[in-house]
This record gives structure tokens, C-alpha cells and sequence, in this order.
């Protein structure tokens, strides 16, 4: 198994711009999760899913979307990148008490 | 949510146990209590759960106070591969709960 993969590992976005963060799991799990960490900081929910076609906000979901086509891929959207949004990005994904991390994306915003 | 705390930082040396204490007055009784590790430029990890009796398993051992008002991570034998952010969190994790990180404790490990 790849377990989750995230894609990019690295981007650099200029204020105003939109991307999609990609995840993927190949673990057949119905619950994922986005999370973002700033420096020296703990990681704080954006978005999650219970499932396909389900989906939910976290803490701080302002300035995302996110969609479930599949049970597999979970794909974050930034819709107006902003320079607040420079940070690591994780995706995550669950079976019962356990969650599986990507290896994050790293995002700057100009 | 109910919320944890951990010292910001310890130390340890390398090849000796090294015991993690968290603290969570406010626990309620369906919380399991999770904790996760991330080494550095990586993700978080997890370690163990358990919800009221001790728990082991091949990376850790979990203490669970009787009240359940606090708990502790147990590395038997630290390495210095177990440098990294350790945070305790409480709920039902997994696919039947989101985890709410808080800033964890920094395990240093001296060679």
C-alpha cells in the first residue's frame, strides 16, 4: 500500500491565485481529513469527510473548498490563495482509532 | 472538546525510559485518549490509544490514571529516532472522530 500520498510536495502560489492540493488513499478508508500547520505551531482542522459525497468544516475551513467524488481521493481547493495561507498542508485518513498522514505539501503565498 | 496539557518540552537521554505526562481534568467518559508523535518535516504518526486501562504495543506503553484525569506516554528505551512533537489528544479518533491537536511536548534525546 502507498497509504496517503499528497501532490505537490512544494508549491509557491502569488496572491490571488487558485490551486488544488491532491490526496490520495489506497486504504479503503471512509474518513480524511485536511490539515494545516504554521511554524511552531500544532496542526488545526480545515476540512473533513466521513465519506464520499460528505463533507464537513473544521476549525478554520475559511478560504477552502473541498470535495468527495471518492472514496479515495480528497482534493483541497484554495480558492483565492492569500499570504495567511502560507503554511504545511497534511491530509489524513482513518481506520477506526487510527489516522494516517500524508507527507504534507508545503504552500507560500506571495 | 476537551482539552489537554503538556510540558512544552523535555529531555532525555538516549537508551533511558522516558515518560510523558498529560494532563485532561476535563475528560469525559466516552474520550479515548490518543496520542501522536511527528519527527521533524514529516506528519504526525500515531503512537497508542486507550480509553481506561493501560495499553502496550511494540512503539510505547500508555498510563492511564484511575479518575482518567491524566495520562502517561511510557518509551521504554528512548533512541534518538524518538526526537519529535508528542501531543496528547482526546476523542473518539479514527474514522469515528476528528483529532484536535494542541501544541504537543518536544522530546529533545541525547546521545
Amino acid at each position: 500500500n502507498a497509504g496517503v500520498t499528497q501532490t505537490p510536495k512544494f508549491q509557491v502560489l502569488k496572491t490571488g491565485q487558485s490551486m488544488t492540493l491532491q490526496c490520495a488513499q489506497d486504504m479503503n478508508h471512509e474518513y480524511m481529513s485536511w490539515y494545516r500547520q504554521d511554524p511552531g505551531m500544532g496542526l488545526r482542522l480545515i476540512h473533513y469527510s466521513v465519506g464520499a459525497g460528505i463533507t464537513d468544516q473544521g476549525e478554520v475551513p475559511n478560504g477552502y473548498n473541498v470535495s468527495r467524488s471518492t472514496t479515495e481521493d480528497f482534493p483541497l481547493r484554495l480558492l483565492s490563495a492569500a499570504p495567511s495561507q502560507t503554511s504545511v498542508y497534511f491530509c489524513a485518513s482513518g481506520d477506526s482509532f487510527e489516522q494516517y498522514f500524508g507527507p504534507g505539501t508545503r504552500l507560500t503565498v506571495t | 472538546d476537551a482539552k489537554t496539557t503538556q510540558p512544552n518540552s523535555m529531555e532525555s537521554n538516549e537508551e533511558e525510559p522516558v515518560h510523558l505526562p498529560c494532563n485532561h481534568s476535563t475528560i469525559s467518559g466516552t474520550d479515548y485518549i490518543h496520542w501522536y508523535r511527528q519527527l521533524p518535516s514529516q506528519g504526525p504518526e500515531y503512537v497508542i490509544h486507550g480509553l481506561t486501562s493501560n495499553v502496550n504495543n511494540r512503539m510505547a506503553s500508555l498510563a492511564i490514571a484511575e479518575d482518567r484525569k491524566s495520562s502517561t506516554l511510557i518509551l521504554h528505551r528512548a533512541t534518538l529516532r524518538d526526537a519529535a512533537v508528542y501531543y496528547c489528544i482526546l476523542g473518539y479518533g479514527g474514522s469515528q472522530g476528528n483529532l484536535i491537536f494542541g501544541k504537543g511536548t518536544k522530546l529533545s534525546v541525547k546521545p
